[in-house]
């Protein structure tokens, strides 16, 4: 069975820092996993997806986030926090017959100026 | 490119009434098909899903149902709604295929008052 952990339901950086978003996941199977952000009433745009190519993926809006097996953990990153990234996000498994997603609880974030 | 469409966007519901959530999807063919519901710090909770016309696989027992009349439309839908069916609704669609990602609508709020 696949499941997704978010560590932390707000999480609060200074514009310019860093930001750090954890998630871990439980998988049956070797996992696909997601970031997606979600801006005030409006549905989940995706940041970034792990398909078992390189480890370190790379998204939009300067988002990144590294897939550690031994760890199981897919955490996003970003080097330097912007107002605008203010938001929701959430983390994501696919089951092996990529049929259901499971999503974390989110995490949101706050941007101090 | 593939569009979602969802609708209404707000919706406001006595307690007993009937519920009808529309979405559909352009662009595509034989996508998987997706309702998930967000309730106020609950992350997204996977209602339904359908791998094809007719097809529809519930995941948690409820008072909503879902159909899938046309390939590409999906259809939520309720006979009696409770204080308990408030949310966000999300309809949201994937390919299907190894690797996948899920897209999603603008959701639809729904208030049962």
């Amino acid at each position: 069975a696949q499941s997704v952990t978010q560590l932390g339901s707000h999480v609060s950086v200074s514009e310019g820092a860093l930001v750090l978003l954890r998630c871990n996941y439980s998988s049956s199977v070797p996992p696909y996993l997601f970031w997606y952000v979600q801006y005030p009433n409006q549905g989940l745009q995706l940041l970034l997806k792990y398909t078992s190519a390189a480890t370190l993926v790379k998204g939009i809006n300067g988002f990144e986030a590294e897939f550690k097996k031994s760890e199981t953990s897919f955490h996003l990153t970003k080097p330097s926090a912007h107002m605008s990234d203010a938001a929701e996000y959430f983390c994501a498994v696919s089951d092996g017959n990529f049929n259901k997603f499971y999503f974390g609880s989110g995490t949101k974030l706050n941007v101090k100026p | 490119s593939q569009t979602i469409h969802q609708w209404p966007a707000t919706l406001v519901q006595p307690v007993g009434s009937p519920l009808s959530l529309e979405c559909t999807v352009e662009g595509t063919s034989n996508p998987n098909l997706y309702w998930y519901r967000q309730a106020a710090g609950r992350g997204l909770q996977l209602l339904f899903y359908s791998v094809g016309i007719g097809q529809i696989s519930s995941e948690v027992p409820q008072n909503l149902s879902a159909s899938r009349p046309q390939d590409r439309q999906f259809i939520l839908s309720s006979k009696k709604l409770l204080l308990s069916d408030s949310g966000f609704y999300l309809c949201a669609w994937t390919t299907g295929n190894s690797g996948n990602t899920i897209y999603f609508g603008e959701g639809s709020w729904l208030t049962v008052v």
